[in-house]
């Protein structure tokens, strides 16, 4: 089955204005982490969230997770063109291996 | 800031040939992984490596595959014999239990 799926797929916003990605999974998790790719890079950290959470913030960053609904949230607020960028979310394998399984990613650009 | 690193950044190889892939991870984790990215595809898990052993493995991680953490610092990913369709992003990552924080990459192209 597949973890981690993110919609949209792709988000194309302006400047100043709020992003929403959402990802939904479907075994139970631990924790669910947001990373951001740039283009050909690698992946950072943003945001770890655990299962007996509903929501954390981080900056601009506000992530939710409703466990009965198997998904999160990823918000930027006031969003900037350094944020263009793509979006994952993983969860962790329920085999507790720390194993991540990653979604195909929510592609966002930021227009000045 | 402690940050997982990894050399090269790009490494080009012929069909056939060894390659291998180094990592530092960061210095008090003790959970590492390897994952790959082929371009344009999501994110998938490779291995992963805790108490010098490996404790799960993908399909994609057949008998070619090797890891390895030969002196307490590096954690290298070794291809005995590449194919073309290992040409990817590699990620090795690390964690102390919880958050993953992954590395720069290795852009492996094999002609």
């Amino acid at each position: 089955s597949q973890q981690g799926e993110e919609d949209p797929q792709a988000l194309s916003i302006q400047e100043g204005e709020n992003a929403t990605m959402n990802c939904s999974y479907k075994t139970s998790i631990n924790n669910l982490q947001w990373y951001r790719q740039n283009s050909g890079r690698g992946l950072v950290h943003l945001i770890l969230i655990r299962s007996n959470e509903r929501e954390k913030h981080s900056g601009r960053l506000r992530v939710t997770l409703d466990t009965s609904k198997k998904s999160s949230s990823l918000l930027i607020t006031a969003s900037r063109a350094a944020d263009t960028a793509s979006y994952f979310c993983a969860t962790d394998d329920p085999s507790n291996t720390g194993k991540l399984i990653f979604g195909q990613g929510t592609t966002l650009q930021v227009k000045p | 800031e402690p940050e997982v690193t990894q050399t090269p950044s790009h490494q080009v190889t012929q069909m056939g040939q060894e390659v291998i892939l180094r990592c530092v991870p960061i210095s008090n984790h003790l959970y590492f992984y390897w994952y790959r990215q082929i371009l344009g595809q999501k994110v998938e898990f490779l291995v992963s490596f805790y108490n010098n052993e490996i404790s799960e493995k993908s399909e994609i991680f057949d008998d070619q595959f090797s890891v390895e953490r030969p002196d307490g610092s590096n954690f290298t990913l070794k291809i005995r014999s590449t194919k073309l369709e290992d040409s990817a992003m590699y990620f090795c990552a690390s964690s102390s239990g919880r958050a993953e924080f992954f590395g720069p990459g290795t852009r492996l192209t094999v002609l």
